[in-house]
């Protein structure tokens, strides 16, 4: 059965430090993958998505993700972290267009100031 | 403007009774889906719909209904036999093959 890992419930770091998120999946076939942003009491928002046609895959808000197929893992990353970037992260997967999407159980970041 | 609209966004209900959550959209998506969302377990699929008068029961249908009379509609609603309804419930839209729109959320809590 298809699964979205994402390791550590809950990340800290400092405002402009190296934000890293890491999201792992389980599939027998490179699948579709995206992640998502959650503020609190709201809805989420798509970060960023692969669909194979490149590995590394830059969304909006200065975040990034890479497609490491080898290592069945597709971690987001953003160089310099933001008071703003405080929020829930979903990593979510689906196998084909017709399959149900399987979200993670979610990564809550912390920006210290 | 685009996108899904959930209403009411506080929902507070006595036990044994039903109550209905509201989503519309106006992307023009044709499928539409319910997730439930618990703190610590990410979002868990209700129904989802991927054309209208037809839907499909996700992971956690019991105790909840849905239809799909219209494209841009999918009201979800939670019965008295859903055990544990308090939760954060959330609609999403997408073009089949796409990435999903959420709307805002709808937070139910029962007294």
């Amino acid at each position: 059965a298809q699964s979205v890992t994402q390791l550590g419930s809950h990340v800290s770091v400092s405002e402009g430090a190296l934000v890293l998120l890491r999201c792992n999946y389980s599939s027998s076939v490179p699948p579709y993958l995206f992640w998502y942003v959650q503020y609190p009491n709201q809805g989420l928002q798509l970060l960023l998505k692969y669909t194979s046609a490149a590995t590394l895959v830059k969304g909006i808000n200065g975040f990034e993700a890479e497609f490491k197929k080898s290592e069945t893992s597709f971690h987001l990353t953003k160089p310099s972290a933001h008071m703003s970037d405080a929020a829930e992260y979903f990593c979510a997967g689906q196998k084909t267009s017709y399959d149900k999407v399987i979200f993670g159980p979610g990564t809550s970041l912390s920006v210290i100031p | 403007d685009g996108g899904i609209t959930q209403s009411p966004k506080y929902l507070f209900r006595k036990e044994g009774q039903n109550v209905t959550l509201s989503c519309e959209q106006n992307l023009n998506h044709d499928a539409m889906y319910w997730y439930r969302q618990d703190p610590g377990q990410g979002l868990r699929l209700i129904y989802y719909s991927h054309i209208v008068n037809d839907f499909q029961k996700g992971d956690i249908a019991e105790g909840y209904s849905v239809s799909r009379e219209k494209k841009e509609s999918f009201p979800l609603t939670v019965t008295s036999a859903q055990k544990n309804p308090t939760a954060f419930y959330l609609c999403a839209s997408s073009i089949v093959s796409n990435e999903q729109f959420f709307g805002p959320g709808t937070r139910l809590t029962v007294l």
